[in-house]
């Protein structure tokens, strides 16, 4: 299993563009998560689902859209992107409610 | 609403010394507690977990945590540091009703040879 992947790695966008970041698990796992960790600071959670179809709101989703079509894909939209959106976005995923989060290897986003 | 808290921004110990990250948390059910490492430009990996059972928690790498209900409390340890554990640690708590985590701001871990 690759586990969590997440592209792309790095990416520098100009204020008002915008884009996404790609997220997929092998895992099979019902509950998938959108992160970001601004220099030395805790993650925020930006959006999560539990499940196709479903998704809800963490506690920064200002400016960000997702979706959940596929178990598999949990993509992050960023439209009219602002330098208050630099910052690195971590995707995690998870079977179960109380089980463990497994997290991917990050994308740094810088927008200029 | 659930919230974890980590004391201290840096801990510094020298190699062979034990050492101690300090979390603290708010819920209002039942928690559920994580360690997490996170070593540079690297996604989190995780260390150990407490969802019930016995209050002491044994993990990867030789770490071990100690859910204390009273204090409120899941500090992370470890008998003897390695420089090899020099890395940014998260705490997080959920709640067993619930779907999230909330993380805490982290503590960075110094170990010196």
């Amino acid at each position: 299993n690759a586990g969590v992947t997440q592209t792309p790695k790095f990416r520098i966008l100009k204020i008002g563009q915008s884009m996404t970041l790609q997220c997929t698990q092998d895992m099979n796992h019902n509950y998938m998560y959108w992160y970001r960790q601004d220099p030395g600071m805790g993650l925020k959670l930006i959006y999560y689902s539990v499940g196709a179809g479903i998704t809800d709101k963490g506690e920064v989703p200002n400016g960000y859209n997702v979706s959940r079509s596929t178990t598999e894909d949990f993509p992050l939209r960023l439209e009219l992107a602002a330098p208050s959106q630099t910052s690195v976005y971590f995707c995690a995923s998870r079977t179960f409610r109380l089980e463990t989060q497994y997290f991917g290897p990050g994308t740094r986003l810088l927008v200029l | 609403a659930q919230s974890v808290a980590q004391p201290e921004d840096q801990v510094n110990v020298a190699e062979g010394n034990p050492l101690t990250v300090k979390c603290t948390y708010s819920v209002s059910g039942n928690p559920y507690l994580f360690w997490y490492v996170q070593y540079p430009n690297r996604g989190l990996q995780f260390l150990l977990k407490y969802i019930s059972g016995d209050n002491l928690v044994k993990g990867s790498y030789g770490f071990e945590a100690e859910f204390n209900k009273s204090q409120t409390s899941f500090h992370l340890k470890k008998p003897s540091a390695l420089v090899s554990d020099s890395a940014l640690y998260f705490c997080a708590v959920g709640e067993n009703a619930g779907n999230m985590l909330t993380f805490g701001g982290g503590t960075r871990l110094m170990v010196k040879p």
